[in-house]
């Protein structure tokens, strides 16, 4: 069964900083891991996948590596914005290739 | 693009009414769709998996005769919360993806279900 943790949980930090946002899994027979983002009362967006033949993928702001070996995946966030504030999500498929199991988030908040 | 609408956006209801729930892939054929469910402050939980022309496949512990899901077409998939509770006030989603092996999900906007 594949778990998927997130840390941290919460993150506040001022704008302009570079950030980092941790994802570990347990199960690291994955197809892909994907990072999604999620506004208040919202669903979800689609930030980066990263396929399991790869190392990261970039987005402008955005960077995720992935490290299979090690069942962790990155989210680097360069100069953020107040804009970048909202629940990451990451998350690694489980079982039949399919069916994703997600990370309990991580909740940024990115001040003034 | 992959656009997937889901409607309505939320849905204020007396306890014992069933609710549907829309799930369509607006720019392409959706082969599977997904069902996830969010309290507040949580992660997604999925629900149920769909295939088209199938009978959905329910994850442990969810009542397969409480929430009926269809997918008859390759564009639209329904949820259908049946005689519902207070308790099934939650967050609903669902996503959507192509035929094929590592296709990636692309999700809608959720529906807001309160059960009064």
């Amino acid at each position: 069964k594949q778990e998927v943790t997130q840390i941290p949980a919460a993150l506040s930090v001022p704008e302009g900083e570079n950030l980092v946002l941790n994802c570990s899994f347990t199960d690291s027979a994955i197809y892909n891991l994907q990072w999604f983002r999620q506004d208040p009362g919202k669903g979800l967006t689609s930030l980066l996948l990263i396929q399991s033949s790869q190392r990261e993928q970039t987005s402008g702001r955005l960077n995720a590596s992935l490290d299979k070996s090690s069942g962790r995946s990155t989210l680097y966030i360069a100069a953020s914005q107040p804009g970048d504030s909202a629940t990451y999500l990451c998350a690694a498929p489980t079982g039949t290739a399919s069916k994703l199991t997600f990370g309990t988030g991580t909740r940024l908040q990115v001040t003034l | 693009g992959a656009v997937v609408s889901q409607h309505p956006s939320r849905v204020i209801c007396k306890s014992g009414t069933s609710v549907k729930i829309e799930c369509r892939s607006l720019d392409f054929q959706a082969t599977t769709m997904f069902w996830y469910r969010q309290f507040p402050k949580q992660s997604l939980m999925l629900m149920a998996t769909s295939n088209e022309g199938s009978k959905a496949t329910y994850e442990q512990g969810v009542e397969k005769d409480k929430f009926l899901i269809n997918h008859a077409s390759l564009t639209l998939s329904t949820l259908t919360v049946t005689s519902a509770h207070p308790e099934d006030s939650s967050f609903y989603i669902c996503s959507a993806s192509r035929q094929g092996s590592n296709q990636p999900q692309h999700f809608g906007d959720g529906t807001r279900l309160s059960i009064l």
